[in-house]
């Protein structure tokens, strides 16, 4: 079955130490995104990829950054994880932006102690 | 701008009891609404979406939505609720000018009791 895969589930990091997330998908759609998802909160948008066109929320912090080195894959970066930064991360890839249904992967929870 | 308010972050019913979730969009162009469904530790799932065309949108799990334009709402029901339809709802609203992602409403969790 085409689908959106996030590995790990489940992260664990040190306060400062870098670390990525990593998503990949069957589905070759063209736009793929990052949300970071807070307890009891609406999936917050980081930033998405248009092909290989980066779009950064204005409100993402510096500290995140994202790699699409091809179609499929796409990484989550963070330079220096704080206690703040703990949340669910959740992929999405679809076809085109605007009006089309996104697709998400089951998330990836980190946990920064 | 594009914003999504969903009142009501709990909303508790009896198994077999009607589901109504509410949700009121602001959009300054044409929205494509969305309904999406998020279990315990997973991704959201979409339930059913609106774009052009016939304002009463069925969904998958039996779940329903009707746009308004003059109430500016898209609210999702379901005659008859389910154990397994207890989640947390996100409403989201889009726009097809030009370049638009969704926003999300603040979700509602669905508590369904025996």
């Amino acid at each position: 079955d085409a689908m959106v895969i996030q590995n790990p589930r489940y992260q664990v990091t040190q306060f400062g130490k870098p670390v990525t997330l990593s998503c990949s998908q069957t589905l070759n759609h063209n736009v793929m995104y990052w949300y970071q998802q807070k307890s009891s909160q609406a999936p917050k948008l980081l930033f998405h990829y248009y092909d290989k066109d980066f779009n950064n929320e204005a409100d993402t912090p510096d500290n995140f950054q994202s790699r699409r080195p091809n179609t499929s894959f796409c990484f989550l970066d963070i330079r220096s994880p704080g206690l703040g930064d703990a949340a669910m991360y959740l992929c999405a890839t679809s076809r085109d932006r605007g009006p089309e249904t996104q697709y998400f992967g089951p998330g990836t929870r980190l946990l920064v102690l | 701008a594009q914003s999504v308010t969903q009142l009501g972050s709990h909303v508790s019913v009896s198994e077999g009891a009607l589901v109504l979730l509410r949700c009121n969009y602001s959009s300054s162009v044409p929205p494509y609404l969305f309904w999406y469904v998020q279990y315990p530790n997973q991704g959201l799932q979409l339930l059913l979406k609106y774009t052009t065309g016939a304002t009463l949108v069925k969904g998958i799990n039996g779940f329903e939505a009707e746009f308004k334009k003059s109430e500016t709402s898209f609210h999702l029901t379901k005659p008859s609720a389910h154990m397994s339809d207890a989640a947390e709802y996100f409403c989201a609203v889009t726009s097809n000018s030009g370049y638009s992602t969704l926003t999300f409403g603040k979700g509602t969790m669905l508590l369904v009791s025996p």
